[in-house]
C-alpha cells in the first residue's frame, strides 16, 4: 500500500479548473513539505511544485499547490490538452526515512 | 545547461546483477545528492535511495538495503546504481534524479529499462 494517497483518476474539460488531492500522515506531510511532479507517459517526471506551494523554474501559474495538515492539493486552472499526463505528489517520510510517493493521478482533458 | 544522461536498457536473468550509470553535466556535480528512483511498469514512482557524491556517502530505502549500492566517480561525473539478485519484481524503469535542497528533484536522466527474465 502507498504511504500518500491520490485518485487513481481526474477529467475535465480545456479552460476549467481541477483539483488533485493528497493524503498522508503526521510522519510526512505534516512534518514536511510537499512535492508535485508531472510525468508525461513515457517520459521523465518533471518538478511542477516545491515547499507545498512554490512554482518551480518555468511552471505557468495556472499552477498551484497549497497544503494543511496532513493533506496536500494541486490545482491546475485554465486546463490545457498539454496538461494530459500523471500526477505524483511526494515528501519525505520521517518514519520511514524514505522519500516516498502517491499513486499517482491520471489526468484527462476531455 | 544541467543535463543527466543515462546508460542504456539491460535485461538481466533472474538473481543477477545490473549496473545502471547516471552521468551530469552542466553543474558542480559534488555539490548536490544524486537520487534513484524507479517506476514498474503502470505502478507508482519508488525511492530507491540517494547519494552524495562530494564524500561517497549513501542512504537507501529499507526495502533495498542490503541489495543496493550507490558508487560514484567524481572524475568523470558519473553516479551508478547497482541492485544484486534481481527478480521479475525488479522489473522497471530506473531513474537518478538531481536535489536541489529544498527544491526537490529539479532535474531527472531519461531513465533506464530494466527487465528480469529468464
Amino acid at each position: 500500500q502507498s504511504v500518500l494517497t491520490q485518485p487513481p483518476s481526474a477529467s475535465e474539460t480545456p479552460g476549467q479548473r481541477v483539483t488533485i488531492s493528497c493524503s498522508g500522515s503526521s510522519s510526512n506531510i505534516r512534518s514536511n513539505y510537499v512535492y508535485w511532479y508531472q510525468q508525461v507517459p513515457g517520459m521523465a517526471p518533471k518538478l511542477l511544485i516545491y515547499e507545498n506551494s512554490q512554482r518551480h523554474s518555468g511552471v505557468p501559474d495556472r499552477f498551484s499547490g497549497s497544503k494543511s495538515g496532513t493533506s496536500a492539493s494541486l490545482a491546475i486552472s485554465g486546463l490545457r490538452s498539454e496538461d494530459e499526463a500523471d500526477y505524483y505528489c511526494s515528501a519525505w517520510d520521517n518514519r520511514l526515512n524514505a522519500w516516498v510517493f502517491g499513486e499517482g493521478t491520471k489526468l484527462t482533458v476531455l | 545547461q544541467v543535463q543527466l544522461v543515462q546508460s542504456g536498457a539491460d535485461v538481466q536473468k533472474p538473481g543477477a546483477s545490473v549496473r545502471v550509470s547516471c552521468k551530469a553535466s552542466g553543474y558542480t556535480f559534488t555539490g548536490h545528492y544524486i537520487h534513484w528512483v524507479r517506476q514498474a511498469p503502470g505502478q507508482r514512482l519508488e525511492w530507491i535511495g540517494r547519494i552524495y557524491p562530494n564524500s561517497g556517502s549513501a542512504n537507501f530505502a529499507q526495502k533495498f538495503q542490503g541489495r543496493v549500492t550507490m558508487t560514484r566517480d567524481t572524475s568523470i561525473n558519473t553516479a551508478y546504481l547497482i541492485l544484486n539478485g534481481l527478480n521479475s519484481d525488479d522489473t522497471a524503469v530506473y531513474f537518478c534524479a538531481r536535489e536541489r535542497h529544498l527544491v526537490g528533484f529539479d532535474y531527472w536522466g531519461q531513465g533506464t529499462l530494466v527487465t528480469v527474465s529468464s
